[in-house]
């Protein structure tokens, strides 16, 4: 069974400093995803990360995969306040091997910048 | 272009009720998906649609769910005898194609239909 674990849970970040949060999974994958959730609303697709050793970047987020590891890391450099949300990564069992395209999902990662 | 629309945004019912939730899918993408989403935690697998078929209904918690496609577009999440458990948002997902390539395996979302039961 695919496990998707996050951490921390929470986090609080102060504006300008940089962070680092965690994706890990318990089985190969081929694919993984992270989505920003603002309150009240739904998800929001940031990055698709797809091969061993992806890195992709926009604005002061950047995603990257480690497939041997089972490990993502979301980096996030200056914080600021609009950076405020949960953000969760999806992951799913591996096409090649024949699985469908569902996605299991961690519990999510919420992050508060303060001043 | 018109991304995932669901509805209702909103519904409240009574225990033991049925209740219908409705998703459409971005024009052109053949596979859907349903999610529930309890509060604080993250979406749970339902149900996937390739094309009209359900290709995986493994999520679904028990046959008081059921969901149709059956003109490979709009789906239809049905819930019969509504119990307080059941109360979630409910998101529903569409990507491109489904299987055999992940670049076409993106999923967008809707905004969530959120259910309510007495």
């Amino acid at each position: 069974e695919l496990k998707v674990e996050q951490n921390p849970l929470f986090l609080s970040m102060q504006e300008g400093k940089n962070y680092t949060i965690y994706c890990n999974y318990s089985t190969t994958s081929d694919r993984l995803y992270w989505y920003r959730q603002d309150p009240g609303k739904s998800l929001e697709s940031l990055f698709v990360l797809l091969s061993n050793g992806a890195v992709k970047q926009e604005g002061r987020l950047m995603a990257s995969l480690d497939t041997k590891a089972r490990l993502s890391t979301l980096h996030i450099t200056a914080a600021v306040h609009d950076l405020s949300a949960t953000y969760f990564c999806a992951v799913g069992l591996p096409l090649y091997t024949g699985a469908n395209s569902k996605l299991t999902f961690g519990k999510g990662i919420t992050l508060s910048v303060r001043p | 272009g018109a991304g995932v629309s669901q509805t209702p945004s909103n519904k409240v019912t009574e225990k033991g009720k049925y209740v219908e939730l409705r998703c459409d899918p971005i024009s052109g993408h053949t596979a859907l998906y349903w999610y529930r989403q309890s509060l604080g935690q993250g979406p749970e697998f339902l149900i996937y649609f390739q094309g009209t078929g359900a290709a995986d209904d493994s999520g679904l918690p028990n046959d008081r769910f059921f969901a149709v496609r059956p003109e490979g577009s709009v789906s239809t999440l049905k819930i019969q005898r509504t119990e307080r458990g059941d109360s979630a948002v409910y998101l529903c997902a569409s990507s491109f194609r489904g299987g055999a390539s992940s670049s076409y395996n993106e999923q967008f979302f809707g905004p969530g239909t959120r259910l309510t039961v007495l």
